[in-house]
C-alpha cells in the first residue's frame, strides 16, 4: 500500500526537550517537505530535501534539524531551540518531474 | 516571491448553495496554482491545479477553478454544497523556478447549514 506514512500521530513533549518526527515514504518519489501549520496561518515550510544527502532552508528552519540519509525518510527534529514548537506537522514528497505535492496524515506535537 | 492570500477566514452556505472560495496570488513568473482540502486532524489532498493548460480547471467531488491572470485570481466554487464539503481549504501557489515550494494562503473553514 503506497504512501507517506507519519508518526507519531500526537506527542506530548515538555519544554527544553528535543524530538524527532519520522516521516517515511514508499512512493519512490525523490523530494520530500515538512511544513508547520498553525491556525489561522496556513502552512509554512521548514526545510525541503530534493534528494539523499542534500537539503535546504525553507521560511521557519530555525529550531529545526532534518537529515536525509535514505530516499525513503525524513526525519524532522524539533530542537529545544525552538521557541513555539506547538502546532501540526506535516510531510509531503514530490515525484521527479512532478508539479503536485502529497501529503501525509501529520503529526500533532503539543509542549506541555 | 511568491504569495496568496484567500478572502475570507470562514464560510457558511446552506445545503444546496454555491461554494464559492476566493484565491489571490502574486508571482513574479508564471505560477502553478492549487486548491486542497483538509480534513479534521488530517493531511491535505489535492482538488485540482492549474498549470497553464486550460484556464477553467475541474476538479474532484464536484469543484472547478478558474486562472484569470489579469485579476491574479483562482476562485474555487462548486454549484451545489453537500454536507461532506465542510472541511478546510487551501490556496497554495508555486513559481516553476523555485523546486516547486508551495506558499499557501491562511485557509478558508467551511460549514454546510442543513
Amino acid at each position: 500500500d503506497g504512501g507517506i506514512t507519519q508518526s507519531p500521530k500526537y506527542l506530548f513533549r515538555k519544554e527544553g526537550q528535543n524530538v524527532t518526527l519520522s516521516c517515511e515514504q514508499n512512493l519512490n518519489h525523490d523530494a520530500m517537505y515538512w511544513y508547520r501549520q498553525d491556525p489561522g496561518q496556513g502552512l509554512r515550510l521548514i526545510y525541503y530535501s530534493q534528494i539523499v544527502n542534500d537539503f535546504q532552508k525553507g521560511d521557519i528552519a530555525e529550531g529545526y534539524s532534518v537529515s536525509r540519509e535514505k530516499k525513503e525518510s525524513f526525519p524532522l527534529t524539533v530542537t529545544s531551540a525552538q521557541k513555539n514548537p506547538t502546532a501540526f506537522y506535516l510531510c509531503a514528497t514530490r515525484g521527479s518531474g512532478a508539479n503536485v505535492l502529497t501529503f501525509g496524515a501529520g503529526s500533532r506535537l503539543t509542549v506541555l | 516571491a511568491q504569495s496568496v492570500t484567500q478572502l475570507g477566514s470562514h464560510v457558511s452556505v446552506s445545503e444546496g448553495a454555491l461554494v464559492l472560495l476566493r484565491c489571490n496570488y502574486s508571482s513574479s513568473v508564471p505560477p502553478y496554482l492549487f486548491w486542497y482540502v483538509q480534513y479534521p486532524n488530517q493531511g491535505l489532498q489535492l482538488l485540482l491545479k492549474y498549470t497553464s493548460a486550460a484556464t477553467l480547471v475541474k476538479g474532484i467531488n464536484g469543484f472547478e477553478a478558474e486562472f484569470k491572470k489579469s485579476e491574479t485570481s483562482f476562485h474555487l466554487t462548486k454549484p451545489s454544497a453537500h454536507m461532506s464539503d465542510a472541511a478546510e481549504y487551501f490556496c497554495a501557489v508555486s513559481e516553476r523556478s523555485n523546486d516547486y515550494k508551495l506558499s499557501f494562503g491562511a485557509g478558508t473553514t467551511v460549514t454546510v447549514r442543513a
